[in-house]
């Protein structure tokens, strides 16, 4: 069971948009913790894609966007490619844990 | 550019010990907190130890308390994980990563070496 809670699978056509939420609680999300998006594509790494809940790092199209509210955060991508198909996970800090913690993480699905 | 090359890993029976480690280049290595982050066959990411700067501070994920040791060495940039008494729980890709300068994230990562453990 994983701290932060993200839906298994989400999926849409070329050109759409989607949003992945991450939910937590008040020891990381509510406590004020920054929520990080990652992208792994098949057998490969995870790459950095959001950080600080909406910064792009260098080379992010500007696509992949992040927000957060309250004990929740969501990753929005809009024109979808195919290249796209990938995981996706969340991650912040739990206080309560004192870990860095990951989100089960959403296995996006272009159709 | 800026690397990060684990190895390493490899089939060890129950019990058994491994030292991972991870060599690092293009970048200050003496500046970053630095973190390994495990991956089963299947399932998601867990973050599972890192280290500050200087080697002085160190954190871990309660199911290695005890069993797995961080540790780096500067002069070398590498970072090191020792991991003892494994169990098949601890099969997974081992991945190190670079935490990003003032965030509580990870912002470089390693291709990953994998462990397996099974008799």
């Amino acid at each position: 069971q994983s701290v932060l809670t993200q839906p298994p699978s989400v999926s849409g056509a070329p050109g759409q948009r989607v949003t992945i939420s991450c939910t937590g609680s008040s020891s990381n999300i509510g406590a004020g913790y920054d929520v990080h998006w990652y992208q792994q594509l098949p057998g490969t790494a995870p790459k950095l894609l959001i950080y600080g809940n909406n910064n792009r790092p260098s080379g992010v199209p500007d696509r992949f966007s992040g927000s957060k509210s309250g004990t929740s955060a969501s990753l929005a991508i809009t024109g979808l490619q195919a290249e796209d198909e990938a995981d996706y996970y969340c991650q912040s800090y739990d206080s309560s844990l004192s870990d860095w913690v990951f989100g089960g993480g959403t296995k996006l699905t272009v159709l | 550019e800026v690397q990060l090359v684990e190895s390493g890993g490899g089939l060890v029976q129950p019990g058994g010990s491994l030292r991972l480690s991870c060599a690092a280049s293009g970048f200050s290595f003496s500046s970053h907190w630095m973190t390994w982050v495990r991956q089963a066959p299947g399932k998601g990411l867990q973050w599972v130890a890192n280290i500050n700067e200087d080697g002085t501070h160190k954190n871990y994920v309660d199911s290695v308390k005890g069993r797995f040791t961080i540790s780096r060495d500067n002069a070398r940039n590498s970072l090191y994980l020792q991991i003892n008494s494994l169990r098949a729980e601890d099969t997974a890709v081992y991945y190190c990563a670079r935490h990003l300068i003032g965030h509580l994230t990870f912002d470089i990562w390693g291709q990953g070496t994998m462990v397996t453990v099974s008799s």
